[in-house]
């Protein structure tokens, strides 16, 4: 099983910065990487495919990068609908595996 | 616009079963993996089960498996997730999801449907 890991569990970010958000995978899954973004009371949302691919709708502020076991989402200059619960999850292997989160909090 | 719209949760005790349905709406059902996603009370998120396409494959996590059963049924469009044998630590949000197969991340979700296991 890939162990994905995210990091740090909470990041503070005062409106306007910037915030770098990390998945780490326990062994490669090349680029099949995603990202979702979960808002209290709400469902996930897909933020980025393939690791770096935006999905339909998603501001140019979210970018995803990496490949193999290390990962990034990147949120430039963020708004006050940023701020939420991100998740990571890998779809190269069986089982599909989530990273545990990291929350965007207001500083 | 697509839909995924989720039914069936509610309170069993444990041993008990449960059926979860989830209806689809806006796009070619037939054409797209389908999954089961599940989120504890204040936890993250847990995949649980996914089926291709077709209904031919179907993908469970260790933590389900013998318990839970995937189907689908694509004259309805209609995706759904036999639970048995229900704990107390399958207490959850379950959210079903579109997946763009042949890749398995979920590109769409439902709001979700809660499960609770108790006595």
């Amino acid at each position: 099983e890939r162990v994905m890991t995210q990091s740090p569990a909470t990041l503070s970010v005062s409106p306007g910065e910037r915030a770098t958000l990390s998945c780490r995978a326990s062994q490669s899954v090349n680029s099949d990487l995603a990202w979702y973004q979960q808002k209290p009371g709400q469902a996930p949302r897909l933020l980025i495919y393939f690791a770096s691919t935006r999905a339909t709708g998603i501001p140019a502020r979210f970018s995803g990068s990496g490949s193999g076991t290390e990962f990034t989402l990147t949120i430039t200059s963020l708004q006050s609908e940023d701020f939420a619960v991100y998740y990571c999850q890998q779809y190269n292997n069986w089982p599909l595996t989530f990273g545990g989160g990291t929350k965007v909090e207001i500083k | 616009e697509v839909q995924l719209l989720e039914s069936g949760g509610g309170l069993v005790q444990p041993g008990g079963s449960l059926r979860l349905s989830c209806a689809a709406s806006g796009f070619t059902f037939t054409n797209y993996a389908m999954g089961w996603v599940r989120q504890a009370p204040g936890k993250g998120l847990e995949w649980v089960s996914a089926i291709s396409g077709s209904g031919g494959n179907t993908y469970y996590a260790d933590s389900v498996m013998g318990r839970f059963t995937i189907s689908r049924d694509n004259s309805r469009n209609m995706l759904f997730l036999q639970m048995n044998s229900l704990r107390a630590e399958d207490t959850a949000v379950h959210y079903c999801a579109k997946i763009p197969h042949p890749s398995y991340y979920m590109d769409v979700w439902g709001k979700g449907t809660t499960v609770t296991v108790s006595s």
